[in-house]
């Protein structure tokens, strides 16, 4: 099985609907992370939680929310989907570690078109 | 703030020929980097990382990458690319106890 597991892997919806994109881990990181991947743009990050009772906003937050329901799940909500939400989202951990150094571990990814 | 810059979103080498995939960072305090590769339909995994140990560093499947502070780079290197090296390649940049910050990725091609 996997260490980062996303769900669904692939999804089709309409504007304004809900969706919520989950993520859980068996790695036993504190920290976790939700990617947006764009062709041309890399992987920008939308939110990121370092433990269960910090969430942090990261580049492209607005339209989307996420909780922490525990350490080792971290979902992506998507309030009223649009369009131009449609791409590829990646949820990531890692482990801070004795140097913090950032190493990610991620999901295969949780593909996303909004008609 | 921290950033980085991948210099071609297309690269395309002969099978057997010098791999080089260029990353130019921007970070105000001594910066962690990273390349990752994404194979098609895959999530990210990690190629190698640079922490302030060596500045050569070697990674998994014949990849290197070398920092260079004068320069503010970090650029890929494999002396001969393998059909199987086709796939999308990202610099990224952290600081200590950071997040990390991805490039705009590289899409490597090997022709035949």
């Amino acid at each position: 099985d996997a260490d980062v597991t996303q769900t669904p892997r692939n999804r089709i919806t309409k504007t304004g609907k809900r969706i919520m994109l989950e993520c859980s881990q068996t790695k036993g990181h504190d920290r976790m992370y939700w990617y947006r991947q764009d062709p041309g743009l890399g992987l920008r990050l939308i939110y990121y939680s370092f433990d269960v009772k910090d969430i942090n906003k990261g580049e492209i937050s607005d339209g989307y929310s996420v909780s922490r329901q525990a350490q080792a799940k971290f979902s992506l909500s998507l309030e009223s989907a649009i369009p131009n939400q449609t791409a590829l989202y990646f949820c990531a951990t890692s482990d801070q570690g004795l140097a913090g150094n950032g190493e990610l571990f991620f999901g295969e990814g949780s593909r996303l078109t909004v008609l | 703030a921290q950033s980085v810059t991948q210099l071609g979103s297309h690269v395309s080498v002969s099978e057997g020929a010098l791999v080089l995939l260029r990353c130019n960072y921007s970070s105000s305090v001594p910066p962690y980097l990273f390349w990752y590769v994404q194979y098609p339909n895959q999530g990210l995994q990690l190629l190698l990382k640079y922490t302030s140990a060596a500045t050569l560093v070697k990674g998994i499947n014949g990849f290197e990458a070398e920092f260079k502070k004068s320069e503010t780079s970090f650029h890929l290197t494999k002396p001969s690319a393998h059909m199987s090296d086709a796939a999308e390649y990202f610099c990224a940049v952290s600081k200590r106890g950071g997040k990390l910050i991805f490039g705009q990725g590289t899409e490597l091609s090997v022709k035949p």
